[in-house]
């Protein structure tokens, strides 16, 4: 079985600031790595995932992060925010089998920007 | 026409009404979920269908009803609802099998408030 973790229930931060998310995982078999954000009041969309290759990984709206097989993270990072960017995001797992598409998401991490 | 379609977006309704919940993918995918989402709680899997057919259900009281007539429709019939089952409904999609990812595509939600 698979299991995330995020370590950050809520982070705060001022506008044009950097921020990194946490995220670990468990897992006894190859997974695929996701973060997800929800704005208020809407569903989940994909901000970016880890497939394979670069551990190194770019999404929308300026975010990127990467995949630490050994430590066994997938931390999310952005070099200078926006209030825009206030909403909860989800780290979320999927393994490497037929059955891929049974997603283990985190509790979530609520990021607040502020002016 | 958006991805994932939910309706309606706001739902309120009393303890012994009969309602549902619609979900509609134009994606192309061959899994459809529905997941709950309750203020301070993580995300909860309550159904799961593959092809039509249910895969998983999460122990989720009888007074939920799925239905999946075909890959791309999905409802939630609801019946005699508890006030605690106020919360966030989330229908998501996936391409599952063998080679896929499993990234999930979300609706935007059905907002439930039971009185």
């Amino acid at each position: 079985a698979q299991s995330v973790t995020q370590l950050d229930s809520q982070v705060p931060v001022f506008e044009e600031a950097p921020v990194e998310l946490r995220c670990n995982y468990s897992s006894s078999v190859s997974v695929y790595l996701f973060w997800y954000v929800q704005y208020p009041n809407q569903g989940l969309q994909l901000l970016l995932k880890y497939l394979s290759g670069s551990t190194l990984v770019k999404g929308i709206n300026g975010f990127e992060a990467e995949f630490n097989k050994s430590q066994t993270s997938f931390h999310l990072r952005k070099p200078s925010v926006h209030i825009s960017d206030t909403a909860e995001y989800f780290c979320a797992v999927s393994v490497f089998d037929t059955n891929a598409g049974k997603s283990t998401f985190g509790d979530g991490t609520t990021l607040t920007v502020k002016p | 026409e958006t991805g994932v379609t939910q309706t309606p977006r706001h739902l309120v309704m009393g303890m012994t009404n009969k309602k549902s919940l619609k979900c509609e993918q134009h994606l192309g995918h061959n899994a459809m979920y529905w997941y709950k989402q309750s203020a301070k709680k993580p995300l909860e899997l309550m159904f799961v269908y593959n092809f039509k057919e249910q895969t998983e259900n999460n122990s989720v009281p009888s007074r939920f009803s799925p239905e999946c007539p075909n890959s791309s429709h999905l409802f939630l019939h609801l019946h005699t609802l508890q006030p605690e089952d106020s919360a966030l409904y989330l229908c998501a999609s996936s391409l599952k099998g063998q080679g896929n990812t499993g990234e999930l595509f979300f609706g935007e939600g059905s907002r439930l408030t039971v009185l």
